[in-house]
């Protein structure tokens, strides 16, 4: 167990919709990083967050967007959703700005847009 | 950009054997490079990290990878392979001037008995 849990497990819906996904980092964990790991992209940098504010953004689409709120859980909105979103989301948490310290995973949400 | 490559989708190996599985990293500055496991239907958990401290690391579960600066490689090995190492590995690298990580497309490692 890293410590770092995510809600919900698993998520279906249709396209078109919105969900929520949600990221509790491990404790005294200021940074968060979302990724998506699906079959042709493999595993890829979406955003991070440090102590409530954007640090970084990669590969993430404009009908994505995430927030760290106070208490630094953080979640990802996913709108408009089409059947290519559909793929597995990690939320990681890691201590600070510390360039080599390590990123603790969660155990994922599988997104299934049918 | 950082990026790391990741040889052979798939590696079968008897239990008992040696496990090698191949990453080589493509970085401009000393790179922070990484290898995590994923058991199926589980999230990534980090196997071990190089920071530049030693060129030889050790890791969880009797792995270990050596940097190579010569050959830009960060393989990953074990002596001997157990059934319950049969995951995906992937390859990682600390991308310049950010935290994110940067993956290597994985490598799926099968163990026979």
């Amino acid at each position: 167990d890293s410590g770092v849990t995510q809600t919900p497990k698993h998520l279906i819906t249709a396209t078109g919709q919105r969900v929520t996904l949600r990221c509790s980092p491990r404790s005294g964990d200021l940074s968060v990083y979302w990724y998506q790991q699906s079959l042709d992209q493999g595993l890829q940098f979406l955003i991070q967050y440090y102590n409530g504010e954007e640090r970084a953004k990669g590969n993430i689409l404009e009908r994505f967007s995430a927030q760290q709120f106070p208490d630094l859980h953080s979640e990802l909105n996913l709108s408009s959703l089409e059947l290519g979103d559909s793929a597995l989301y990690f939320c990681a948490s890691s201590v600070g700005s510390l360039v080599g310290s390590e990123q603790y995973f969660g155990p994922g949400t599988r997104l299934t847009v049918t | 950009a950082q990026s790391v490559t990741q040889l052979g989708s798939h590696v079968s190996v008897s239990e008992g054997a040696l496990v090698l599985l191949r990453c080589n990293y493509s970085s401009s500055v000393p790179p922070y490079l990484f290898w995590y496991v994923q058991y199926p239907n589980q999230g990534l958990q980090l196997l071990l990290k190089y920071t530049s401290a030693a060129t030889l690391v050790k890791g969880i579960n009797g792995f270990e990878a050596e940097f190579k600066k010569s050959e830009t490689s960060f393989h990953l090995t074990k002596p001997s392979a157990h059934m319950s190492d049969a995951a995906e590995y992937f390859c990682a690298v600390r991308d310049t001037g950010f935290q994110k990580l940067v993956f290597g497309t994985g490598t799926r490692l099968l163990v026979s008995p």
